[in-house]
């Protein structure tokens, strides 16, 4: 089955420098990746997601890329706010699989 | 996320209980999932279903049990065979087992007194 490995698991930024979160997975025939943003106490929620037959995607101050060659992707938050610490949490799965291998997550702390 | 609600928020056991934790979508989606979460370990897969009368086992089933009896519920049982069900348990739902984005409901915390 995947195995979905996170780093680092704790990171520490300060307020308007950058974040990067990485992931790694193992299936290489995972071709969907889903970022999601948990707040204490609450629901996970997507932020962003990213397919196979791209590289890069862009939201606003949130990125992620994919290197399918070395199965892993990250997840990149510029400029980063307060409002942005939480825990985020990277996923896998292929089309049609109907299940989601989560990593174990990264506590981001954004300190004003 | 607001067409998936869990019941209750928090829920308090004693040992050697069984109870059931309740999961409702309103979004007409054919697929549901409960997922249990622990500090430090991710989310973990309880069971899924990907249509009314029929579920799957996912990662660690061992000590709950399900049912789908209708496309908007699907109730997880935590019995007494589960050794250590302290945790936080979240429900999903996604619109068919073809789509892979999952939707969250805000989740059950579960204390065993």
């Amino acid at each position: 089955g995947e195995n979905v490995e996170q780093h680092p698991s704790t990171l520490s930024v300060q307020e308007g420098d950058s974040a990067v979160i990485k992931c790694t997975y193992s299936d290489s025939a995972s071709n969907y990746f889903p970022w999601y943003k948990q707040e204490l106490g609450k629901r996970p929620q997507l932020i962003i997601d990213i397919r196979s037959n791209v590289g890069e995607k862009k939201d606003q101050r949130i990125a992620v890329t994919l290197n399918k060659t070395a199965k892993h992707f990250s997840l990149h938050i510029t400029e980063t706010q307060p409002e942005d610490s939480a825990v985020y949490f990277c996923a896998a799965t292929y089309s049609g699989g109907s299940t989601l291998t989560f990593g174990k997550g990264t506590m981001l702390l954004v300190s004003p | 996320d607001g067409g998936i609600t869990q019941s209750p928020k928090y829920l308090f056991r004693k040992e050697g209980q069984n109870v059931t934790l309740s999961c409702e979508q309103n979004l007409n989606h054919d697929a549901m999932y409960w997922y249990r979460q622990d500090p430090g370990q991710g989310l973990r897969l309880i069971y899924y279903s990907q249509i009314v009368n029929d579920f799957q086992k996912g990662d660690i089933a061992e000590g709950y049990s399900v049912s789908r009896e209708k496309k908007e519920s699907f109730p997880l049982t935590v019995t007494s065979a589960q050794k250590n069900p302290t945790a936080f348990y979240l429900c999903a739902s996604s619109i068919s087992r073809y789509t892979d984005t999952q939707y969250f409901g805000p989740g059950t915390r579960l204390t065993v007194l």
